[in-house]
Protein backbone atom coordinates (compact mmCIF):
# COMPACT_ATOMS: atom_id res chain seq x y z
CA UNK A 1 0.00 0.00 0.00
CA UNK A 2 1.07 3.74 -0.07
CA UNK A 3 0.07 4.63 3.42
CA UNK A 4 1.55 4.15 6.61
CA UNK A 5 -1.55 2.33 7.70
CA UNK A 6 -3.08 2.14 12.14
CA UNK A 7 -6.19 1.09 13.50
CA UNK A 8 -7.63 4.37 14.69
CA UNK A 9 -8.72 3.64 17.87
CA UNK A 10 -7.80 1.63 21.20
CA UNK A 11 -9.25 1.03 24.61
CA UNK A 12 -7.75 -0.12 27.58
CA UNK A 13 -8.45 -0.43 31.54
CA UNK A 14 -5.63 1.12 33.39
CA UNK A 15 -3.11 -1.75 34.28
CA UNK A 16 -3.55 -3.50 31.04
CA UNK A 17 -1.11 -3.63 28.02
CA UNK A 18 -2.10 -1.56 25.49
CA UNK A 19 -0.52 -3.05 21.75
CA UNK A 20 -0.90 -0.35 19.47
CA UNK A 21 0.27 -1.82 15.16
CA UNK A 22 1.40 -0.19 12.33
CA UNK A 23 1.81 -1.09 8.63
CA UNK A 24 4.72 0.83 6.82
CA UNK A 25 5.55 0.85 3.41
CA UNK A 26 8.87 0.92 2.40
CA UNK A 27 11.04 -2.05 3.24
CA UNK A 28 14.02 0.12 2.55
CA UNK A 29 13.13 1.99 5.60
CA UNK A 30 16.12 2.63 7.69
CA UNK A 31 14.49 3.69 11.02
CA UNK A 32 10.68 3.43 12.22
CA UNK A 33 9.62 5.56 14.94
CA UNK A 34 6.75 5.31 17.15
CA UNK A 35 5.27 9.50 18.57
CA UNK A 36 3.15 10.32 20.76
CA UNK A 37 0.75 13.57 20.67
CA UNK A 38 -1.26 14.45 23.58
CA UNK A 39 -4.54 16.84 23.53
CA UNK A 40 -3.53 20.66 22.06
CA UNK A 41 0.32 19.46 22.19
CA UNK A 42 2.72 18.95 19.41
CA UNK A 43 4.35 15.33 18.98
CA UNK A 44 7.13 13.51 20.76
CA UNK A 45 9.01 11.20 19.98
CA UNK A 46 8.77 8.32 22.23
CA UNK A 47 10.89 5.70 20.55
CA UNK A 48 12.57 4.55 17.27
CA UNK A 49 13.60 1.37 16.01
CA UNK A 50 16.41 0.29 13.46
CA UNK A 51 15.51 -1.59 10.55
CA UNK A 52 18.34 -4.17 11.50
CA UNK A 53 16.47 -4.83 14.81
CA UNK A 54 13.66 -7.15 15.53
CA UNK A 55 12.64 -5.78 19.28
CA UNK A 56 13.66 -2.60 21.42
CA UNK A 57 12.93 -2.24 24.68
CA UNK A 58 12.50 0.47 26.77
CA UNK A 59 11.16 0.95 30.38
CA UNK A 60 7.06 0.28 29.70
CA UNK A 61 7.44 0.44 25.93
CA UNK A 62 8.28 -2.16 23.62
CA UNK A 63 8.55 -2.08 19.95
CA UNK A 64 8.54 -5.28 17.88
CA UNK A 65 9.34 -5.06 14.07
CA UNK A 66 8.35 -7.54 10.99
CA UNK A 67 10.57 -6.40 8.39
CA UNK A 68 9.26 -9.22 6.17
CA UNK A 69 5.42 -8.09 6.98
CA UNK A 70 6.21 -4.61 7.33
CA UNK A 71 4.70 -4.27 10.48
CA UNK A 72 5.49 -2.57 13.34
CA UNK A 73 3.94 -2.74 17.04
CA UNK A 74 4.16 -0.57 20.57
CA UNK A 75 3.49 -2.25 23.52
CA UNK A 76 2.63 0.07 26.61
CA UNK A 77 3.18 -2.50 29.92
CA UNK A 78 0.90 -1.22 32.84
CA UNK A 79 -0.94 1.66 30.88
CA UNK A 80 -1.86 4.51 32.69
CA UNK A 81 -4.07 7.05 32.72
CA UNK A 82 -1.24 9.38 31.69
CA UNK A 83 -0.63 7.27 28.68
CA UNK A 84 -4.18 8.42 27.25
CA UNK A 85 -2.92 10.18 23.90
CA UNK A 86 -2.34 9.88 20.16
CA UNK A 87 0.14 7.25 18.73
CA UNK A 88 1.59 7.69 15.55
CA UNK A 89 3.83 5.29 13.51
CA UNK A 90 6.41 6.89 11.11
CA UNK A 91 9.00 5.51 8.60
CA UNK A 92 12.21 7.99 7.07
CA UNK A 93 11.83 8.63 3.51
CA UNK A 94 15.34 9.96 3.52
CA UNK A 95 16.46 13.87 4.05
CA UNK A 96 14.21 13.84 7.18
CA UNK A 97 10.99 13.24 5.31
CA UNK A 98 9.13 11.17 7.92
CA UNK A 99 5.63 9.52 6.40
CA UNK A 100 3.01 9.30 9.13
CA UNK A 101 0.36 6.77 10.23
CA UNK A 102 -3.08 8.59 10.61
CA UNK A 103 -2.61 8.06 14.32
CA UNK A 104 -4.33 5.58 16.83
CA UNK A 105 -6.39 7.03 19.45
CA UNK A 106 -5.79 4.88 23.06
CA UNK A 107 -7.88 5.66 25.67
CA UNK A 108 -6.75 4.50 28.83
CA UNK A 109 -10.48 3.67 31.75
CA UNK A 110 -9.45 3.60 35.30
CA UNK B 1 12.82 27.73 27.41
CA UNK B 2 10.87 26.62 24.57
CA UNK B 3 12.65 24.61 22.24
CA UNK B 4 10.49 24.97 19.43
CA UNK B 5 8.26 27.71 19.54
CA UNK B 6 5.47 29.30 17.30
CA UNK B 7 3.24 31.62 17.07
CA UNK B 8 0.42 32.63 17.31
CA UNK B 9 -1.01 29.68 19.14
CA UNK B 10 -4.44 30.28 17.25
CA UNK B 11 -5.42 32.49 13.90
CA UNK B 12 -9.55 32.78 12.72
CA UNK B 13 -9.22 34.72 9.79
CA UNK B 14 -11.36 35.13 6.24
CA UNK B 15 -11.28 33.66 3.32
CA UNK B 16 -9.27 35.66 1.02
CA UNK B 17 -7.04 37.13 3.40
CA UNK B 18 -3.53 36.54 3.75
CA UNK B 19 -1.78 35.35 7.27
CA UNK B 20 1.73 34.49 8.56
CA UNK B 21 2.80 31.84 11.62
CA UNK B 22 5.93 32.48 12.77
CA UNK B 23 8.62 29.66 14.20
CA UNK B 24 11.64 29.86 15.54
CA UNK B 25 13.73 27.29 17.49
CA UNK B 26 16.65 27.76 19.78
CA UNK B 27 18.12 23.78 19.85
CA UNK B 28 20.94 24.75 16.99
CA UNK B 29 19.29 22.54 14.60
CA UNK B 30 20.33 22.30 11.30
CA UNK B 31 16.83 21.74 9.79
CA UNK B 32 13.13 23.18 9.94
CA UNK B 33 9.70 21.61 8.91
CA UNK B 34 6.54 22.62 8.43
CA UNK B 35 3.51 20.06 8.86
CA UNK B 36 0.32 20.18 8.67
CA UNK B 37 -2.56 18.57 10.41
CA UNK B 38 -6.42 17.89 8.96
CA UNK B 39 -9.60 17.65 10.87
CA UNK B 40 -8.88 13.65 11.39
CA UNK B 41 -5.02 14.28 12.54
CA UNK B 42 -3.93 13.24 9.79
CA UNK B 43 -0.04 14.69 9.39
CA UNK B 44 1.58 15.56 6.07
CA UNK B 45 4.78 17.76 5.22
CA UNK B 46 5.05 20.46 3.85
CA UNK B 47 7.91 22.22 3.42
CA UNK B 48 12.11 21.28 5.20
CA UNK B 49 14.53 23.59 5.34
CA UNK B 50 18.12 22.90 5.81
CA UNK B 51 20.52 25.70 6.70
CA UNK B 52 17.96 27.97 5.13
CA UNK B 53 18.03 25.98 1.27
CA UNK B 54 14.56 24.42 0.71
CA UNK B 55 14.88 20.66 0.77
CA UNK B 56 11.28 19.09 0.42
CA UNK B 57 8.46 21.29 -1.57
CA UNK B 58 5.93 18.64 -1.10
CA UNK B 59 2.91 19.20 -3.18
CA UNK B 60 1.33 22.62 -1.52
CA UNK B 61 -0.40 25.24 -3.70
CA UNK B 62 1.74 28.00 -4.15
CA UNK B 63 -0.11 30.17 -2.12
CA UNK B 64 2.01 28.64 0.56
CA UNK B 65 5.37 30.41 0.92
CA UNK B 66 8.11 29.21 3.28
CA UNK B 67 10.59 31.66 4.14
CA UNK B 68 13.74 30.65 6.78
CA UNK B 69 15.80 34.18 7.18
CA UNK B 70 18.13 32.33 9.33
CA UNK B 71 17.96 28.18 10.19
CA UNK B 72 16.52 28.93 13.85
CA UNK B 73 13.66 30.68 11.76
CA UNK B 74 11.19 29.33 9.64
CA UNK B 75 8.21 31.46 8.60
CA UNK B 76 5.08 30.11 6.67
CA UNK B 77 2.88 32.85 4.46
CA UNK B 78 -0.51 31.81 3.28
CA UNK B 79 -2.12 34.12 0.63
CA UNK B 80 -5.46 34.02 -0.42
CA UNK B 81 -6.65 31.66 1.96
CA UNK B 82 -9.62 29.11 1.13
CA UNK B 83 -11.72 27.21 3.66
CA UNK B 84 -9.56 23.99 3.33
CA UNK B 85 -7.04 25.57 4.73
CA UNK B 86 -8.34 25.15 8.49
CA UNK B 87 -6.00 22.59 9.88
CA UNK B 88 -3.93 22.75 12.68
CA UNK B 89 0.37 23.58 11.34
CA UNK B 90 3.26 22.31 13.27
CA UNK B 91 6.81 23.76 13.27
CA UNK B 92 9.25 21.17 13.51
CA UNK B 93 12.90 20.79 14.00
CA UNK B 94 15.47 18.14 13.89
CA UNK B 95 19.57 18.29 14.59
CA UNK B 96 20.34 17.62 10.61
CA UNK B 97 18.46 16.34 7.20
CA UNK B 98 18.46 13.06 7.64
CA UNK B 99 17.80 12.38 11.43
CA UNK B 100 14.00 11.21 12.19
CA UNK B 101 14.01 12.58 15.57
CA UNK B 102 11.74 15.52 14.95
CA UNK B 103 10.90 18.58 17.74
CA UNK B 104 7.73 19.99 17.37
CA UNK B 105 6.26 23.31 18.37
CA UNK B 106 2.30 23.16 19.57
CA UNK B 107 1.00 23.97 16.78
CA UNK B 108 -0.95 27.18 15.71
CA UNK B 109 -4.77 26.15 14.98
CA UNK B 110 -5.89 28.19 11.80
CA UNK B 111 -9.56 28.75 11.19
CA UNK B 112 -10.66 29.91 8.16
CA UNK B 113 -14.50 31.65 7.90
Amino acid sequence: GEDVEQSLFLSVREGDSSVINCTYTDSSSTYLYWYKQEPGAGLQLLTYIFSNMDMKQDQRLTVLLNKKDKHLSLRIADTQTGDSAIYFCAENKGQGNLIFGKGTKLSVKP
Amino acid sequence: DTAVSQTPKYLVTQMGNDKSIKCEQNLGHDTMYWYKQDSKKFLKIMFSYNNKELIINETVPNRFSPKSPDKAHLNLHINSLELGDSAVYFCASSQDWGAGELFFGEGSRLTVL
